[in-house]
């Protein structure tokens, strides 16, 4: 039973627009949730995370905003560039024992077309 | 640092034969982590170490998995015997303290078991 859900596998978006990229999770205890970015043939990369407390995050072109009474979350990317094409990673975590051991989604591909 | 190193990045091996996956953390991080990716279900975390004590391997598929961390600077995933289902990429990442943010993962291993 997936606790973590991605509900689109692919993405394709214009150059310059707007990316959206969607999130679900079941479980209400998390309280931290992250994104993680994977080029081919690369691990992933930590992108951008957010607590709970907070309903929004941003760094630079990168926005994850957060809806705990939906459990929901989105990463925004504007604009968009070639280079943001990659498959994109939601992952939810608690507090456990001291550790925060995240669950991921399967994964959005985000194709961004010149 | 290197950052995580697996090996080998390829592994084709055939039904029946025992494969084994390699992962050297980076040096300092107490947390050690050894996920699959697959097209159905995304990142699974199949089994992490603190301190070179394995703590949580509910996520092993079957018994024909083990892993092993016999010193901080090293782990071995092993699979015996191996099966076409087990065809996946195989990641390795570790982190100071289980901090979901603070993950560095390795570039992977891609299994094939024909």
């Amino acid at each position: 039973d997936q606790q973590v859900k991605q509900n689109s596998p692919s993405l394709s978006v214009q150059e310059g627009r707007i990316s959206i990229l969607n999130c679900d999770y079941t479980n209400s205890m998390f309280d931290y949730f992250l994104w993680y970015k994977k080029y081919p043939a690369e691990g992933p990369t930590f992108l951008i995370s957010i607590s709970s407390i907070k309903d929004k995050n941003e760094d630079g072109r990168f926005t994850v905003f957060l809806n705990k009474s939906a459990k929901h979350l989105s990463l925004h990317i504007v604009p968009s560039q070639p280079g943001d094409s990659a498959v994109y990673f939601c992952a939810a975590s608690a507090n456990s024992g001291g550790s925060y051991i995240p669950t991921f989604g399967r994964g959005t591909s985000l194709i961004v077309h010149p | 640092d290197a950052g995580v190193i697996q090996s080998p990045r390829h592994e084709v091996t055939e039904m029946g034969q025992e494969v084994t996956l390699r992962c050297k953390p980076i040096s300092g991080h107490d947390y050690l982590f050894w996920y699959r990716q697959t097209m159905m279900r995304g990142l699974e975390l199949l089994i992490y170490f603190n301190n070179n004590v394995p703590i949580d391997d509910s996520g092993m598929p079957e018994d024909r998995f083990s892993a092993k961390m016999p010193n901080a600077s090293f782990s071995t995933l092993k699979i015996q015997p191996s099966e076409p289902r087990d065809s996946a990429v195989y990641f390795c990442a570790s982190s100071l303290q289980g901090a979901g943010y603070g993950y560095t993962f390795g570039s992977g291993t891609r299994l094939t078991v024909v």
